[in-house]
């Protein structure tokens, strides 16, 4: 059982480059979500989904999308990366509601915008 | 909008010390509460689940309260040692899950 699996581990862009962030949960857990952590400042939700099909805009979604097209995956698009956008990046799964199993997260990916 | 604030915002004692970690939160309309650990350059542990109906759980050394009448959650930790050293998440969870800044501990050998 893998749990939550995020890649890469590690990516460098350049400013106005564009790239993918996935996540892939074994679990058949309806809720995924996207954190950014950054020093300080603990972790913030960029967008969220609850179920196949179905999204939704967290705290800081700007500069971010998303899809949702299998309960498994829940990527993560930059269209144009800017250096405000380095951050370690988090993808977290749980049922739907009551959250009997609280959330599970990924290991993150570090991504440095130059 | 929720609002999670954690207090300490760091902490450093000596090897076997008890201590509390403080957690608040501004909604109390929430499903549950969870503590995490995170060490340096690495990912989020959970240590800790309680649910809305609960008032505390404990593992091992841990145990965390809740009072979600008062918006207010505490972790303590029993008999620290140097391996407790890393940086505690709370989090409460209602439609999305909102995260406090941490509390950086480090334990003294």
């Amino acid at each position: 059982n893998a749990g939550v699996t995020q890649t890469p581990k590690f990516q460098v862009l350049k400013t106005g480059q564009s790239m993918t962030l996935q996540c892939a949960q074994d679990m058949n857990h309806e809720y995924m979500s996207w954190y950014r952590q950054d020093p300080g400042m603990g972790l913030r939700l960029i967008h969220y989904s609850v179920g196949a099909g179905i999204t939704d805009q967290g705290e800081v979604p700007n500069g971010y999308n998303v899809s949702r097209s299998t309960t498994e995956d829940f990527p993560l698009r930059l269209l144009s990366a800017a250096p405000s956008q380095t951050s370690v990046y988090f993808c977290a799964s749980t049922q739907v509601g009551v959250g009997l199993d609280g959330y599970t997260f990924g290991s993150g990916t570090r991504l440095t915008v130059v | 909008k929720q609002e999670v604030t954690q207090i300490p915002a760091a902490l450093s004692v000596p090897e076997g010390e008890n201590l509390v970690l403080n957690c608040s939160f501004t909604d109390s309309a929430i499903y549950n509460l969870q503590w995490f650990r995170q060490d340096p350059g690495k990912g989020l542990t959970s240590l800790l689940l309680i649910q809305s109906s609960q008032r505390e759980q404990t593992s091992g050394r841990l145990n965390a309260s809740l009072d979600k009448s008062s918006g207010r959650s505490t972790l303590y930790i029993a008999a620290s040692q140097p391996g407790d050293s890393a940086t505690y998440l709370c989090a409460v969870q209602f439609n999305d899950m909102r995260f406090g800044a941490g509390t950086r501990l480090t334990v003294k050998p």
